[in-house]
């Protein structure tokens, strides 16, 4: 079955500076490739998300790019704001399935 | 947000009671999700549901039962609550349309047993 990687668990950046969050997936029939937000005692909530057909999405300050290749996809925050803080979860879904497998977390620091 | 709501948002009960966590939803989604997520760890599916009467398990369902007699409500039933179970639990939707993948999630439960 599918299986999620996500690296680093830890991103500490100084307020300003880019961070970069990145996952791999097992199953080349993944299809859909989400980026979730967690804010400290608050629900997962959807950023931003990818399908297969597409190389790169942008939303204002964050873009995610996937490599169906290399079966990878990060998630790019630039000009990153103390809000940004929390912890992001990436996830795919593979082929026709309903389920979203999960990735474990990456908490971002953002230092003043 | 507001169409997804759990209940109760806190929870303390004893090891060997039986709990139940409510999860409903307002906007006619097909599947409903529940998760756990224990501290300072990511989300573990317990059980799915498709349709109303169709459900399955996910990666951790021991210990757990499920049920979904109409399609807005999927309650999720501890029948001997253990101290593993504390944590925190969300239940999560998603429509039904071909190619719609994003799961909205409810506010949460936090479980603690003693």
């Amino acid at each position: 079955g599918e299986n999620v990687e996500q690296h680093p668990s830890t991103l500490s950046v100084q307020e300003g500076d880019s961070a970069v969050i990145k996952c791999t997936y097992s199953d080349s029939a993944s299809n859909y490739f989400p980026w979730y937000k967690q804010e400290l005692g608050k629900r997962p909530q959807l950023i931003i998300d990818i399908r297969s057909n597409v190389g790169e999405k942008k939303d204002q300050r964050i873009a995610v790019t996937l490599n169906k290749t290399a079966k990878h996809f990060s998630l790019h925050i630039t000009e990153t704001q103390p809000e940004d803080s929390a912890v992001y979860f990436c996830a795919a879904t593979p082929g026709s399935n309903y389920q979203l497998i999960w990735g474990a977390g990456t908490k971002l620091i953002i230092k003043p | 947000d507001a169409g997804i709501t759990q209940s109760p948002r806190y929870k303390i009960t004893e090891t060997g009671r039986q709990v139940t966590l409510m999860c409903h939803q307002t906007w006619s989604h097909s599947y409903m999700f529940w998760y756990r997520q224990d501290l300072g760890h990511g989300l573990r599916l317990i059980y799915y549901s498709a349709a109303a009467d169709i459900t399955d398990k996910g990666e951790v369902p021991d210990g757990y039962v499920v049920s979904r007699s109409k399609t807005e409500n999927f309650p999720l039933t501890l029948e001997s609550a253990t101290r593993s179970q504390t944590s925190v639990y969300f239940c999560a939707s998603r429509t039904g349309l071909a190619g719609a993948y994003e799961q909205y999630f409810g506010p949460g439960t936090r479980l603690t047993v003693t």
